[in-house]
C-alpha cells in the first residue's frame, strides 16, 4: 500500500539551513506536499511540487524531488525560530477516483537561538 | 474571510454522546474530506464528498456519518462516543476530486471522557 516516510525529529540552531527529508512509495503519485502545523493549530499548505518537476524554490523554502529513488526534501534557508513547527510530508493518491492524501508522520523542527 | 471553517474548535463530552462537528467552505471547492489526527499526529483520511457524493469510505466505524447538505457543507456526526475518538479531526477541500492542493480547516479538538 501506500506509505510516506520521515524522519520524526530535527534540530538546527537559528540561522542555519534545516533540511526535512521524506520517501514515499507511490510511483503514480502526481503531486507532492509539504504542510506545516504550529503547535495547536491546524494545517498550512507550504508548498507543492508536480511531479515531473526536481526542484522548485520560493522564498526561504526549495523543495527537491527524486522521482527515481521517490525522495523528497524540504531545505528552509536561514531558520528562524518561528519555523519551529511540525512538517508534514503528503504525497496525492490517484487510485481511480480518489484524490486524497496520504501524509508521513511528521517531522518536528526544533530552531535553538 | 475564512477560507475553510469548522465548528466547533474545541469539544470535550462523556463516552456514549452523539455529537457533530461542522465544516464549511467558502472557496466554491467541489470536494471536501474529514482526516483524523491521532495522540501521535498521524494524519489519516476518513471522508471524502464530491458534489454531495461520497467518493472515499475508509475504514471508519459505522458511528462516523458523513451528511453533505450541499457542496458547501459537509458535516461529521459521531454516535456513541468512545474513548479512542478523541482526536484532532479537520476538515479540508479542493476545487474538484481530481485537483490536488487541499486547504485545511483549523481543526476540531475532540476529547471523550
Amino acid at each position: 500500500g501506500e506509505d510516506v516516510e520521515q524522519s520524526l525529529f530535527l534540530s538546527v540552531r537559528e540561522g542555519d539551513s534545516s533540511v526535512i527529508n521524506c520517501t514515499y512509495t507511490d510511483s503514480s503519485s502526481t503531486y507532492l506536499y509539504w504542510y506545516k502545523q504550529e503547535p495547536g493549530a491546524g494545517l498550512q499548505l507550504l508548498t507543492y511540487i508536480f511531479s515531473n518537476m526536481d526542484m522548485k524554490q520560493d522564498q526561504r523554502l526549495t523543495v527537491l524531488l527524486n522521482k527515481k529513488d521517490k525522495h523528497l526534501s524540504l531545505r528552509i534557508a536561514d531558520t528562524q525560530t518561528g519555523d519551529s513547527a511540525i512538517y508534514f510530508c503528503a504525497e496525492s493518491i490517484h487510485g481511480g477516483s480518489q484524490g486524497n492524501l496520504i501524509f508521513g508522520k511528521g517531522t518536528k523542527l526544533s530552531v535553538k537561538p | 474571510d475564512t477560507a475553510v471553517s469548522q465548528t466547533p474548535k474545541y469539544l470535550v463530552t462523556q463516552m456514549g454522546n452523539d455529537k457533530s462537528i461542522k465544516c464549511e467552505q467558502n472557496l466554491g471547492h467541489d470536494t471536501m474530506y474529514w482526516y483524523k489526527q491521532d495522540s501521535k499526529k498521524f494524519l489519516k483520511i476518513m471522508f471524502s464528498y464530491n458534489n454531495k457524493e461520497l467518493i472515499i469510505n475508509e475504514t471508519v466505524p459505522n458511528r462516523f456519518s458523513p451528511k453533505s447538505p450541499d457542496k458547501a457543507h459537509l458535516n461529521l456526526h459521531i454516535n456513541s462516543l468512545e474513548l479512542g475518538d478523541s482526536a484532532v479531526y479537520f476538515c479540508a477541500s479542493t476545487a474538484g476530486r481530481r485537483q490536488e492542493t487541499q486547504y485545511f480547516g483549523p481543526g476540531t479538538r475532540l476529547l471523550v471522557l
